[in-house]
């Protein structure tokens, strides 16, 4: 069964650092891109970050990029999202997934339960 | 970025009601997209890929269709389970987007 279970969320204060991790059981991670999504509350989904397979390409949306990293240990079966200069705005629940491609289409087909991530002072 | 607009943003409908939700793409995504539902406190999960596939489990009841820029999301028979809120989302590049989401009600 495949199981994605994030950890390290929490309260930071604006400016702070925070490290989520996402440990993976049930498949062979090194085969799947990985992402992460964020949900603001009360609010709709939002990608945030993509990585390849052997982690050679990475891919962000603008409103954190230079400010969050996304990484992966294929032989620890974990997926990594570094943020710095944390700010109000990226308070959310953070969802890692896997993804799959499908011939030629790309989908996210199973997710983690999330990890709160609360900026504020 | 590939902007998609849902439409409805709500709807409210009985147990039994057809209801389509429809996606439209800022620019053509070909079949480039996937739908997916959520229901309160709990993880997204993958309906429907490449705009028509239906992922493994998914009920029939669920379909997809569309190419180009305007997609469409049809539950044939609502039950009273799929009471959720359902997301389209582009994979056609990055970054990758998700429509505003569709609430979907009993009446």
């Amino acid at each position: 069964e495949v199981q994605l279970v994030e950890s390290g969320g929490g309260l930071v204060q604006p400016g702070g650092s925070l490290r989520l991790s996402c440990a993976a059981s049930g498949f062979i991670c090194s085969r799947f891109q990985m992402t992460w999504v964020r949900q603001a509350p009360g609010k709709g989904l939002e990608w945030v970050a993509n990585i390849k397979q052997d982690g050679s390409e990475t891919y962000y949306v603008d409103s954190v990029k230079g400010r969050f990293t996304i990484s992966r240990d294929n032989a620890e079966n974990s997926l990594y999202l570094q943020m710095h200069s944390l700010r109000a705005e990226d308070t959310a629940v953070y969802y890692c997934a896997r993804g799959r491609w499908s011939g030629a289409s790309y989908c996210f087909d199973s997710w983690g339960q999330g990890s709160l991530v609360t900026v504020s002072s | 970025d590939i902007q998609l607009t849902q439409s409805p943003s709500f709807l409210s409908a009985f147990v039994g009601d057809r209801v389509t939700i429809t996606c439209r793409a800022s620019q053509g995504i070909s079949n480039y997209l996937a739908w997916y539902q959520q229901k309160p406190g709990k993880a997204p999960k993958l309906l429907i890929y490449a705009a028509s596939t239906l992922q493994s489990g998914v009920p029939s009841r669920f379909s997809g269709s569309g190419s180009g820029t305007e997609f469409t999301l049809t539950i044939s028979s609502l039950q009273p389970e799929d009471f959720a809120s359902y997301y389209c989302q582009q994979v056609n590049s990055f970054p990758l987007t998700f429509g505003g989401g569709t609430k979907v009600e009993i009446k």
